[in-house]
């Protein structure tokens, strides 16, 4: 069953503006992790926040939680060509990174 | 490097005709995982394993099976594909943060 889900299906942007992508889930976590996939290829991990942080940082990447609306957020600033993909969210509620739910995604286009 | 393999990349085949896609990790996980990826769904969770001779059920695990005898392998048997199980799956291992994903096998039955 599907846990996460993102918001919005799709974004197109200009290179240079940055992107805010949004995940809603509906039942308790321990992590909630992004992943990102290029055309067909396999995910790959991005950032994890666990349930009692509130935000991180990677580079470009700013992740928000908030445990009482369930729902987090991914910011990309300064987007660039190269950051066209889909977004994934998946929460962790087990803490083993045992069995991860996945949304369906958000399809990023950034416009050069 | 640390990497999940895949085998084959592509693969056509025909209903009813057993096929077997092997899954390798050099990392040493003991929690590996398999999932396939529809349009419009997502991906779903088929099995896992949480060590050698351990499997369990995902979210879809209807006309699969696993097994995992040694640790590094996990592969994935359809012992009679149907249309229905065209899709693009995903081998995964899981480290303490994250999970690595393979490249992918896309699956046509025809």
């Amino acid at each position: 069953s599907q846990q996460g889900e993102e918001d919005p299906q799709a974004l197109s942007i200009q290179e240079g503006e940055n992107a805010t992508m949004n995940c809603s889930y509906k039942t308790s976590i321990n992590n909630l992790q992004w992943y990102r996939q290029n055309s067909g290829r396999g995910l790959v991990h991005l950032i994890l926040i666990r349930s009692n942080e509130r935000e991180k940082h990677s580079g470009r990447l700013r992740v928000t939680l908030d445990t009482s609306k369930k729902s987090s957020s991914l910011l990309i600033t300064a987007s660039r060509a190269a950051d066209t993909a889909s977004y994934f969210c998946a929460t962790d509620a087990s803490g083993a990174n045992s069995k991860l739910t996945f949304g369906k995604g958000i399809t990023l286009s950034v416009r050069p | 490097e640390a990497q999940v393999t895949q085998n084959p990349r592509y693969l056509i085949t025909v209903t009813g005709k057993k096929l077997t896609v092997t899954c390798s990790q050099n990392m040493n996980h003991e929690y590996m995982s398999w999932y396939r990826q529809d349009p419009g769904l997502g991906l779903r969770q088929i099995y896992y394993s949480m060590n050698v001779e351990v499997t369990d059920k995902g979210d879809v695990p209807e006309g699969y099976k696993v097994s995992r005898k040694e640790k590094r392998n996990f592969p994935l048997i359809l012992e009679s594909p149907s249309p229905n199980q065209t899709s693009l799956y995903f081998c995964a291992s899981s480290g303490y943060n994250e999970q690595y994903f393979g490249p992918g096998t896309r699956l046509t039955v025809t």
